[in-house]
């Protein structure tokens, strides 16, 4: 099993902080990585798809990165808001098994009012 | 509605007993997938199908089968509950490039 490290587990921020948390995955037969945001009591939802070398995305205050050759993506949320508080998933896959993701611990982000 | 539903939402069997999850998907997503939510261990995959009639063993298969006779359906049967088999359980779909959409989940208690 090929392993989808996260880092930190857990995170403690001040509303109106900028953070960042570290998706590490294996760099050799790269096919994407996805983040995921997951709210206590509820389902994962998808944040962003990356495939690319480079690829930066962006929704709203929350943006990744992604470097496939080293393999690490980063995920920051710029001004953290209590309701961004939740565990954040980031999943990899391989190619020749493009849709079976192999998901890390998550990072489970608590922000203080 | 359109989406991914599980259910039951909540359910305790016995030690030795079968138990059936149901998974349904209203947009023909060819991809399926059960996961099973660890402490420790995050989301682990315990088996996913393509198409229809088509499946195959995730990361954690044993003591679960599935089968996909529908492209809408695809439960997920425990042939005899053991308490090892405690989790959330997870059914998610995909039909392409924008990520899985995740059911609420089965919280399954084997008592």
């Amino acid at each position: 099993i090929l392993n989808v490290e996260q880092s930190p587990q857990s995170l403690h921020v001040q509303e109106g902080d900028s953070t960042n948390f570290t998706c590490s995955f294996p760099s050799s037969n790269f096919y994407a990585l996805h983040w995921y945001r997951w709210e206590t009591a509820k389902s994962p939802e998808a944040l962003f798809v990356m495939t690319l070398n480079g690829d930066e995305k962006k929704k709203g205050r929350i943006s990744a990165t992604l470097n496939t050759k080293e393999g690490y993506s980063y995920l920051y949320i710029k001004g953290s808001q209590p309701e961004d508080s939740a565990t954040y998933l980031c999943a990899w896959s391989p190619s020749g098994s493009a849709r079976q993701l192999t998901f890390g611990s998550g990072t489970q982000l608590t922000v203080l009012p | 509605d359109a989406g991914i539903t599980q259910s039951p939402r909540y359910k305790i069997t016995e030690t030795g007993r079968q138990v059936t999850l149901m998974c349904h998907q209203t947009w023909s997503h060819s991809y399926m997938f059960w996961y099973r939510q660890d402490l420790g261990h995050g989301l682990r995959l315990i088996y996913y199908s393509a198409a229809a009639d088509i499946t195959d063993k995730g990361e954690v298969p044993d003591g679960y089968v599935v089968s996909r006779s529908k492209t809408e359906n695809f439960p997920l049967t425990l042939e005899s509950a053991t308490r090892s088999q405690t989790s959330v359980y997870f059914c998610a779909s995909t039909g392409g490039a924008y990520g899985y959409t995740f059911g609420s989940g089965t919280r399954l208690t084997v008592v």
